[in-house]
């Protein structure tokens, strides 16, 4: 069965450094999204993307975060600066049509410290 | 505000056990959809549901759009249910989930 893989599982950074969390969305999905779950937290959104472009971001998304799906198969977030609120576990899914459920992949433990 | 709220916030049975889980959401939605979070992180999809009700093996999940709840029932629950179910709406004009706090289940043998 086709699943959302991301990668690393976990992420180990110095505050102020630069991440890249990796996400391989299911292959025929149209639609991405990332959300983040800080410990002890519900699952909140971050950002979602369809056609190469942001589609709907939250408040959390600000300027320090970017997008990007640089080929055909990945779709990365980008943290520029990390701060130590930044620590979370960071969940990418995708779906087929807008209206479709959403499949999540595993999730990436970032840690700031 | 757009709230989703899920009762209760931690919930211990017997295995065997007919399990209930509440949750309740402040304004009108496009859909409705029960998640199950295992204890290593990952986010499974159980039911997405816009009105009525959906059945899957012992897991059923019920909305009633007019007084803006759902409920999730597991029949003869087992250990193996024990996990953190979330309930997450999506509102009319956006893909995106909002979350609710998740309903930690633990089965006792």
């Amino acid at each position: 069965e086709p699943e959302v893989t991301q990668t690393p599982s976990h992420q180990v950074t110095q505050m102020g450094q630069e991440v890249i969390l990796r996400c391989v969305p299911i292959s025929n999905h149209l639609y991405f999204y990332w959300y983040r779950q800080i410990l002890g937290q519900k699952v909140e959104f971050l950002v979602s993307f369809y056609n190469n472009e942001i589609s709907e971001k939250s408040e959390i998304f600000d300027d320090q975060f970017s997008v990007e799906r640089p080929d055909g198969s990945n779709f990365t977030l980008k943290i520029r600066s990390t701060k130590l609120e930044d620590s979370a576990m960071y969940f990418c899914a995708s779906n087929g049509q807008s209206t479709d459920t959403q499949y999540f992949g595993p999730g990436t433990r970032l840690t700031v410290l | 505000k757009n709230e989703v709220e899920q009762s209760p916030q931690n919930l211990t049975a017997q295995e065997g056990e007919f399990i209930t889980i509440n949750c309740s959401y402040s304004v009108g939605i496009s859909a409705l959809h029960w998640l199950q979070q295992h204890p290593g992180g990952g986010i499974v999809s159980l039911f997405m549901l816009s009105s009525g009700k959906k059945k899957h093996g012992r897991l059923i999940a019920t909305i009633n759009i007019q007084e803006k709840h759902s409920s999730l029932h597991i029949t003869a629950s087992h250990p193996r249910d024990s996990a953190v179910y979330i309930c997450a709406v999506q509102f009319y004009g956006g893909n995106q989930f909002y979350f609710g706090t998740g309903t930690s289940l633990t089965v006792i043998p």
